[in-house]
């Protein structure tokens, strides 16, 4: 398995559901992040886990809740959310400083829909 | 007034064609510019990633970087099929873990 790697692909729920999307990366690098992806926008980045330090965007509702428990694997867990959270909510991974590495890669996003 | 613009099409051209896609930026402060392809139902993939200003090439694909205008290209020769999809500009400054995006250009090359 290489690169990064986002399950599930795709998710439906209700907006009293709990869900989690989990994301996990092959590449040895020290910096994770969830992006979101809406139609005709520019991606927004909700959260950063940067050398085990959180950086978030305070635009971020808090029914969306990441987690990260090693430099390899990230969560996003996922409580009563709202029609308007559907999105493609893609993973990413880079190396910091950014002098020592190329910039983000992305694994294929988890295409979500909330009814 | 954002930091990132970029066309967002709808860019259609024919197979062979020279595909010209730009974005212009406010913040001098950015040192890293990269483009990314992004196919139908699948993630950004980086193709160019530069530093400063210049020029890159990598086979039909070149990034330029003018700094002194705040604007950055792709350029793909000899376009296929295969290129449709949406490209992505991006940039970040030398420091931090904020990239800046532009909203997507769509192309489609028919054949």
């Amino acid at each position: 398995e290489t690169g990064v790697t986002q399950t599930p692909r795709h998710l439906v729920m209700g907006m009293t559901n709990k869900k989690s999307l989990k994301c996990e990366q092959h590449l040895g690098h020290n910096a994770m992040y969830w992006y979101k992806q809406s139609a005709k926008k520019p991606l927004e980045l909700m959260f950063v886990y940067s050398l085990e330090e959180r950086v978030e965007n305070n635009s971020v509702p808090s029914r969306f809740s990441p987690e990260c428990p090693n430099s390899s694997h990230l969560f996003l867990h996922l409580h009563t959310l709202q029609p308007e959270d559907s999105a493609l909510y893609l993973c990413a991974s880079s190396q910091v400083p950014r002098d020592r590495g190329p910039p983000l890669h992305f694994g294929n996003g988890t295409r979500l829909t909330v009814t | 007034q954002k930091e990132v613009e970029q066309d967002p099409g709808p860019l259609s051209v024919p197979e062979g064609a020279i595909v010209s896609l730009n974005c212009t930026y406010s913040n001098s402060a950015f040192q890293y510019f990269m483009w990314y392809r992004q196919y139908s139902r699948k993630g950004p993939e980086l193709l160019m990633y530069t530093y400063s200003s210049g020029n890159k090439e990598d086979g039909r694909f070149t990034a330029q970087v003018d700094k002194s205008s705040k604007y950055i290209s792709l350029f793909i020769r000899d376009s296929q099929p295969s290129d449709s999809a949406t490209y992505l500009c991006a940039m970040s400054g030398s420091a931090g873990n904020q990239f800046y995006f532009g909203t997507g250009t769509s192309l489609t090359v028919i054949p």
